[in-house]
């Protein structure tokens, strides 16, 4: 299964952005990058998804590093509703399944 | 649109007994994946079912199989149950198996 390395934890206070880290340094060319979120009590939830270039979404933006060995996203503006376990996922183009390692638990301070 | 829906939310088995989870897609998917999520961990891909055939597994035993049904719903059936069974058991759909995947909000198995 493809790697990536995630914070096990970060906190925001409300209102502000959020860059959530992630690296895949053996990322292959036809891996695409998914984010998924987990709030509590609920299943997981498509963020965004790229493969070479940054993406933007009503949710979040995706940049993606020039060697795509890692990327960021990016929540604007954190809201108490954002408080979740985000996970960062490589698909490879060949393969059905999702990844899903312990991702970053954000936490929002009001 | 419902989105994904599975029953039941909440089930209680006996150690050796058997089940069936149920998971409906969201309109217009075809595709079916089944993920294990013990607590405090992320899921876990069971397998993945494509016009009613399962089409990527992954590393669980033969106890668990599935079925999945001309309108695309699917059946998640685990055997022998074992108290190592007891976890959040997710459903999502996609439209032929990549992208953007929606997940039910689960069925939470206890195996007593």
């Amino acid at each position: 299964d493809a790697k990536t390395t995630q914070p096990n934890s970060m906190e925001s206070n409300e209102e502000e952005p959020v860059h959530l880290p992630c690296n895949h340094s053996t990322i292959s060319g036809t891996d695409y990058i998914h984010w998924y979120r987990q709030l509590p009590s609920q299943g997981p939830e498509y963020v965004i998804h790229g493969l070479t270039s940054n993406v933007n979404n009503r949710m979040a933006s995706l940049a993606i590093a020039e060697d795509r060995k890692s990327s960021t996203l990016i929540l604007h503006r954190a809201t108490l509703r954002d408080a979740a376990v985000y996970y960062c996922i490589l698909e490879p183009s060949n393969d059905y399944k999702l990844s899903f390692g312990a991702g970053t638990t954000v936490t929002v301070r009001a | 649109d419902a989105g994904v829906t599975q029953s039941p939310t909440h089930l209680i088995k006996t150690r050796g007994q058997q089940v069936t989870l149920r998971c409906s897609p969201k309109s217009g998917h075809d595709t079916v994946s089944w993920y294990q999520q013990a607590l405090g961990q992320g899921p876990q891909f069971i397998f993945q079912y494509y016009e009613e055939e399962e089409r990527q597994r992954g590393n669980f035993p033969d106890r668990f199989s599935g079925h999945q049904f001309p309108n695309y719903s699917s059946e998640l059936n685990v055997n022998a149950l074992l108290l190592g069974d007891s976890a959040l058991y997710l459903c999502a759909s996609s439209l032929g198996g990549q992208g953007e995947a929606f997940f039910g909000q689960g069925t939470r198995l206890t195996v007593v």
